[in-house]
């Protein structure tokens, strides 16, 4: 069974920084993209990064690039989002989502549960 | 970068009803388009990918269809169950944009 556990989030002052995981089984996670996607307090969803299997490529949304970084551990099966220069707009539930292949270029197809980012002083 | 719009915002039909959304592309994107459904208070959940290719489990009145930048989502007899917001979302290329979602309720 696929399984996807974020963790990390949290409130969080203007300006500051913090790291979200996310852990995968069920799987293997070294074959497949992964996914950030947010969804603030009552709106929509919100794409947020993708990374490729290997990690190699990664890519972001305007609205977080220069300030968020994608990365991953195949050792370990984690996801990660290391969020920087944190704003009030930032303020979502973040989901984890496999995608359905290595390549960016795959639907979505499991999700986490999602972890609340709040940002607020 | 290739917007997504979706339409309507939302809708309230009556059990039974057929129901269709509809989501547009500003540019071709050929069939790399997925449908996802989120009840109130859960997580999203993917219908649709590829446009037209149902996800295992999903029940056989959700279908899709369209190519290229115009494409729809149809619900054949709308249920009670299927109360909830559906989004589009491109992914033939970053950035993998949704679609501003639907609102389905039940009249």
């Amino acid at each position: 069974e696929v399984q996807l556990l974020e963790s990390g989030g949290g409130l969080v002052q203007p300006g500051g920084s913090l790291r979200l995981s996310c852990a995968a089984s069920g799987f293997t996670f070294s074959n497949y993209a992964m996914n950030w996607v947010r969804q603030a307090p009552g709106k929509g969803l919100e794409w947020v990064s993708a990374i490729t299997n290997t990690g190699d490529s990664t890519y972001y949304a305007d609205t977080v690039k220069g300030r968020f970084t994608i990365s991953r551990d195949n050792s370990q099966n984690t996801l990660y989002l290391q969020m920087s220069s944190l704003r009030a707009e930032d303020t979502s539930v973040y989901y984890c989502v496999k995608a359905r292949s290595g390549d960016i270029a795959a639907a979505g197809n499991y999700w986490g549960q999602g972890t609340l980012v709040t940002v607020s002083s | 970068d290739i917007q997504m719009t979706q339409s309507p915002s939302s809708l309230s039909a009556s059990v039974g009803d057929r129901v269709t959304i509809t989501c547009r592309a500003s540019q071709g994107i050929r069939n790399f388009l997925a449908w996802y459904q989120q009840k109130p208070g859960k997580v999203p959940n993917v219908l649709i990918y590829a446009a037209s290719t149902l996800q295992s489990g999903v029940p056989s009145r959700f279908s899709g269809s369209g190519s290229g930048t115009d494409f729809t989502l149809t619900i054949s007899s709308l249920q009670p169950e299927d109360v909830a917001s559906y989004y589009c979302q491109k992914y033939n290329s970053a950035p993998l944009t949704f679609g501003g979602g639907t609102k389905v309720e039940i009249k």
